[in-house]
């Protein structure tokens, strides 16, 4: 059983396109996340979601956002996709202890391409 | 502004000698750090942590050490198997940091040969 999955694992799309990709997540954790993998292979983290509070980095475009129906789903949204959109995006989940770091456990990964 | 680095994009060893991958943060808050590993095609695996408040931390062949003073923490694999072959990523964090994001170095590739 896969314990964290993404849909779909590749994605090529016309720039300004809206589209998006989803993420579960079967272990019972509290929080989820979504890292971007750019061109330089660097894992960036965009958000940090669970049933209290979505942390967001700075850094990410509003064109981006996190849906998450339900404690095993996140989604993320892109709106007026760009070219520099195009990376691997990864989801990620652990369990939520605020006194101390519990590992996080990552998806396969979605490679989106942006034409 | 990269506050997790590592220096060495690739390493290559031969299969049973000692494999060593560095990492160098810069924000002295970070206090819990880890190791991921991670075949092309795959998300990040984890594989060891460590917190601030030890040096050391074992698990079976892989061992994280931790020089706070220095900001520096290594991984050692011994003995090297071609099945240890990846992409390996320190990764940092703050415990009790709203969102407990990581931060994650670039990667060094681990190349170990039979």
């Amino acid at each position: 059983d896969t314990a964290v999955s993404q849909t779909p694992k590749y994605l090529v799309t016309q720039m300004g396109n809206d589209k998006s990709i989803k993420c579960e997540q079967n272990l019972g954790h509290d929080t989820m996340y979504w890292y971007k993998q750019d061109s330089k292979k660097f894992l960036k983290i965009m958000f940090s979601y669970n049933n209290k509070e979505l942390i967001i980095n700075e850094t990410v475009p509003n064109r981006f956002s996190p849906k998450s129906p339900d404690k095993a789903h996140l989604n993320l949204h892109i709106n007026s996709l760009e070219l520099g959109d195009s990376a691997v995006y990864f989801c990620a989940s652990s369990q939520d202890l605020a006194w101390n770091i519990i590992a996080q456990y990552f998806g396969p990964g979605t490679r989106l391409t942006v034409l | 502004d990269q506050q997790v680095k590592q220096n060495s994009p690739s390493l290559s060893v031969q299969e049973g000698r000692i494999s060593i991958l560095n990492c160098d943060y810069t924000n002295s808050m970070f206090d819990y750090f880890l190791w991921y590993k991670k075949y092309p095609a795959e998300g990040p695996t984890f594989l060891i942590s460590i917190s601030s408040i030890k040096d050391k931390n074992e698990d079976g062949r892989f061992t994280v050490f931790l020089n706070k003073s220095a900001k520096h923490l290594s991984l050692h694999i011994v003995p090297s198997q071609p099945g240890d072959s990846a992409v390996y990523f320190c990764a940092a964090s703050i415990v009790g940091n709203a969102g407990n994001m990581l931060t994650f170095g670039g990667g060094t590739r681990l190349m170990v040969k039979p």
